[in-house]
């Protein structure tokens, strides 16, 4: 069964500033991995999503960072802004169709 | 383009009772996720199906609970006989006919189920 290790458990970031969250997972051969953000009483929405044959994606404020090597990648939030604060999941794909989640990381962004 | 659709949106049961939580897929999907989330926590995979079939149900407990996915109409998640252990949030996930580890997964709004 894969592990998803999500870290920190919550996130307070004054407004401006960088949202950094990060996952380490275990041994695995797939090639996809999914961000989600959630909003209190709503469902997951995929922020972004990275696959291992690149280290870096960006959208807008949003970048995936991507280690293979050393099995961890982090979500980077620049400018962060009041209406980030969430919920933030890493996932990974955990066998067949199915995604393993983290933990989760409750972030708040203060004015 | 409506999304992933899930009634209802509260479901309250008292222990004994039968919980059905269902779920409609976005247009031109057809494969269902069923994930379990508890309070402060992340969500738990439960169960994936495709029309007609079980794919994998890995996740789900073995007693008391069932799935389907009928040619026709939505997905069902079948709680029987609900404990309080099983108050939770039921999210329901579709992806596209490819059915590839790297199709993206679209969440419903989830069913927030409370056990007396």
């Amino acid at each position: 069964q894969q592990q998803v290790k999500q870290s920190p458990q919550s996130l307070i970031v004054q407004k401006g500033g960088i949202s950094i969250i990060n996952c380490a997972y275990e041994n695995t051969a797939f090639d996809y991995f999914p961000w989600y953000q959630q909003f209190p009483g709503k469902g997951p929405a995929l922020l972004i999503a990275i696959r291992p044959d690149v280290s870096e994606k960006k959208e807008g404020r949003f970048t995936i960072s991507f280690n293979k090597s050393a099995k961890q990648f982090s979500l980077h939030i620049m400018d962060s802004q009041p209406g980030d604060s969430a919920t933030y999941f890493c996932a990974c794909p955990g066998g067949g169709n199915k995604l393993t989640f983290g933990t989760g990381t409750q972030l708040k962004v203060e004015l | 383009n409506a999304g992933v659709m899930q009634n209802p949106r509260h479901l309250v049961r008292r222990r004994g009772q039968e919980a059905r939580l269902r779920c409609s897929p976005m247009k031109g999907h057809s494969h269902v996720y069923w994930y379990r989330q508890l309070p402060e926590e992340g969500l738990k995979f439960m169960v994936y199906l495709q029309k007609e079939n079980i794919i994998d149900e890995s996740g789900m407990p073995k007693e008391r609970f069932s799935a389907e996915f009928p040619k026709e109409g939505p997905s069902i998640l079948r709680i029987q006989q609900v404990v309080r252990g099983d108050s939770a949030a039921y999210f329901c996930a579709s992806s596209s006919t490819a059915g590839d580890t790297t199709d993206t997964q679209y969440f419903g709004p989830g069913t927030r189920l409370t056990v007396l």
